[in-house]
């Protein structure tokens, strides 16, 4: 079965510094993966498709097929990004959407 | 953008009665809906898959008696949580994949609190 991890739980740095949100998943097919993130008291919202390859808030992730991994990294991490991100995979277009656990970025003045 | 609306937002009801979540996706068609349970500080858990005009696929351990699941329109998908318990007070988020070669869209969650 898909599997989706996220080690860090909470992740404190300070406005300037760069960001690094882990995220592993274990699937034997060919995944589709991407980030969410959740504002306080906002719906999730999509960030990131490993398929489109872009870059949307300063954020960017690729897909590493030989580590399994889709670690999201923005270079200088601002306050407003500060929320939750959320890992996650597919297997299909239609197929169910999985969660990793999360990481809560804490991005300090 | 594709927009999908859940209603309501907030409710309590007293434990044994039974409280119905709509999700509907305002400007596509959804074949296919999911329903996420999500504890506070925790993750989304993947409760059911909503299949139009069928039954809905029921992941493991999650009751389906308990937690009615209806998509009878390409547009409408309901969750029932029946005979809720305080248990069951949590914040339950739908979702929908509008095309093919576009992200997950999700809805902006439902918190019941039974009492």
């Amino acid at each position: 079965a898909q599997r989706v991890t996220q080690p860090e739980k909470l992740l404190s740095v300070f406005k300037g510094a760069p960001v690094e949100l882990k995220c592993n998943y274990s699937y034997s097919g060919s995944p589709e993966l991407f980030w969410y993130v959740q504002y306080s008291r906002q719906r999730l919202q999509l960030l990131l498709r490993h398929i489109s390859r872009e870059s949307i808030k300063g954020f960017t992730a690729d897909l590493n097929k030989g580590e399994t991994s889709f670690h999201l990294k923005k270079p200088f991490a601002q306050e407003e990004d500060s929320a939750m991100y959320y890992c996650a995979l597919s297997r299909y277009n239609t197929d169910k959407l999985i969660f990793g656990t999360g990481t809560r970025l804490q991005v300090f003045p | 953008g594709a927009v999908v609306s859940q209603h309501p937002s907030r409710v309590i009801c007293k434990s044994g009665t039974s409280v119905k979540i709509e999700c509907r996706s305002l400007d596509f068609q959804a074949t296919t809906m999911f329903w996420y349970r999500q504890f506070p500080k925790q993750s989304l858990m993947l409760m059911a898959t909503s299949n139009e005009g069928s039954k809905a696929t029921y992941e493991q351990g999650v009751e389906k008696d308990k937690f009615l699941i209806n998509h009878a329109s390409l547009t409408l998908s309901t969750l029932t949580v029946t005979s809720a318990h305080p248990e069951d007070s949590s914040f339950y988020i739908c979702s929908a994949r509008p095309w093919a070669n576009y992200g997950y869209t999700f809805g902006s969650g439902t918190r019941l609190t039974v009492v």
